[in-house]
């Protein structure tokens, strides 16, 4: 009984370079949402997609910052261009079902991807 | 600005001894409450949600929150706390999105033997 997966666990990368974060949600999920935690902070919201479609990117940066999540395959947090500021751990969580239409439902988390840029 | 206020951050404790760690929110209108706990090497675990109705919630666990909107709190309780205990526990906001969460820091836990 699978969680939900994120790869890498630990991700470093140079300023200026691209981070593809991944997530795939536990089975017969089909709704995802991605959270930063910044140093010395709580947990973030930035995304909530659906497959093929993103609901709210509302918490996400406006710039170099995406989200997809495919008909299939894992769902990827990709950052272009990172900076220091992008520092953080990157957390995906996964439910069954909208959380608009089912109070009942539970947002699952996966371990997070911690990201250092140098 | 929107936020969710844990008071303590290291809370350490003896077992049997009774736990209570505060948060608070301040958003205004109808919010939807939780508190995950994360264990040691593990994901986060939900471990009790309120969204209405009675504002006293039972968990898993043992554990309990009790939801005072005239005090915008939704502290976590456990009448007696064990070694296993013994992790970081997060309370949760959600201003009615039904799905952003928006968590406080953290209070780290230590139940010793």
């Amino acid at each position: 009984n699978a969680g939900v997966m994120q790869n890498p666990r630990h991700l470093v990368r140079r300023r200026g370079q691209e981070a593809r974060l991944r997530c795939s949600p536990m089975k017969g999920h089909s709704h995802v949402y991605w959270y930063r935690q910044l140093p010395e902070e709580g947990l973030k919201f930035m995304v909530y997609l659906q497959k093929e479609n993103i609901i709210d990117e509302s918490g996400m940066p406006k710039e170099r910052f995406s989200a997809e999540f495919p008909k299939e395959g894992p769902s990827i947090l990709r950052i272009q261009q990172v900076v220091r500021g992008d520092s953080a751990a990157y957390f995906c969580a996964s439910s069954q079902n909208s959380f608009l239409v089912s109070f009942t439902d539970t947002q699952y988390f996966g371990p997070g991807t911690r990201l250092t840029v140098l | 600005a929107q936020s969710v206020s844990q008071h303590n951050h290291h809370v350490i404790l003896s077992e049997a001894a009774s736990l209570e760690l505060g948060c608070n929110y301040s958003y205004g209108g109808t919010v939807n409450l939780f508190w995950y706990v994360q264990y040691p090497g593990q994901h986060l675990q939900l471990l009790l949600k309120y969204f209405s109705g009675d504002p006293l919630v039972k968990g898993i666990k043992g554990f309990e929150a009790e939801f005072i909107k005239s005090k915008f709190s939704f502290n976590l309780r456990k009448p007696s706390v064990q070694w296993s205990d013994t992790a970081e526990y997060f309370c949760a906001v959600d201003s009615n999105s039904g799905y952003a969460l928006n968590f406080g820091k953290g209070t780290s836990l230590l139940v010793t033997p």
